[in-house]
């Protein structure tokens, strides 16, 4: 069974780091690609960007290119995204996410599976 | 970029009643379209793929058509677990972009 646990809720301080966590298991962890989508309170999904767990290779939405890093350990099976500098405005759920297909991105694929999401609470 | 764009925002409709909700692309993305089902309080889950193409374990009164811009998703008779949100995506290009979702709730 496929699976993508991710790491629990955090509370943070304006100016803090923070690096959240998503184990997969059931599948070749390093073939497929995972997504990290956000979603703002009470608003819709965003894509964050994906990364390839096999060589860490990120590509990032336009809107948070310079405010997030993805990042990945294969050993461990886990894919992780992190802040250096949070702000408030980065409170929200973060959800990871497998893409349907292994290797390259391929037009036509899709979120298959999707972890339980990871609140972020960003306040002073 | 593709902008996603999502009619209505949200609706109300009785059990039993068929829904439809229509997602417009701002270019041609073939069918490189899916739809996801996010519950209250929980993760998104996918409905279809392709434009049509029902995944594994989604009950057949949820089917989506389309090409090109304008795409539908139908459910054919409203169930109390459909209250939900739905949100289409693109796949076609960019890593792929939301619509703005579609809340559906019972009236």
């Amino acid at each position: 069974e496929v699976q993508l646990v991710q790491s629990g809720a955090e509370v943070k301080r304006p100016g803090e780091s923070l690096k959240i966590s998503c184990r997969g298991s059931g599948y070749s962890f390093d073939s497929y690609w995972i997504a990290w989508v956000r979603q703002m309170p009470g608003k819709g999904l965003e894509l964050v960007g994906i990364v390839y767990p096999d060589d860490s290779d990120s590509r990032y939405s336009p809107s948070f290119q310079s405010r997030v890093t993805m990042s990945a350990d294969k050993s461990i099976n886990t894919a992780y995204l992190q802040w250096t500098n949070l702000e408030a405005s980065d409170s929200a759920m973060f959800y990871c996410a497998k893409l349907a297909d292994p290797g390259m991105i391929a037009a036509g694929t899709y979120f298959q599976y999707w972890g339980q999401g990871t609140l972020v609470t960003v306040s002073s | 970029d593709i902008q996603m764009t999502q009619s209505p925002s949200s609706l109300s409709a009785s059990v039993g009643d068929r829904v439809t909700i229509t997602c417009r692309s701002s270019q041609n993305i073939d069918t490189y379209l899916n739809w996801y089902q996010q519950k209250p309080g929980k993760a998104p889950k996918v409905l279809i793929s392709g434009a049509s193409s029902l995944q594994g374990g989604v009950p057949s009164r949820f089917s989506g058509s389309g090409s090109g811009t304008e795409f539908t998703l139908t459910i054919s008779s409203l169930q109390p677990e459909d209250v939900a949100t739905y949100y289409c995506q693109q796949s076609y290009i960019n890593l792929g972009t939301f619509g703005q979702g579609t809340k559906v709730e019972i009236k």
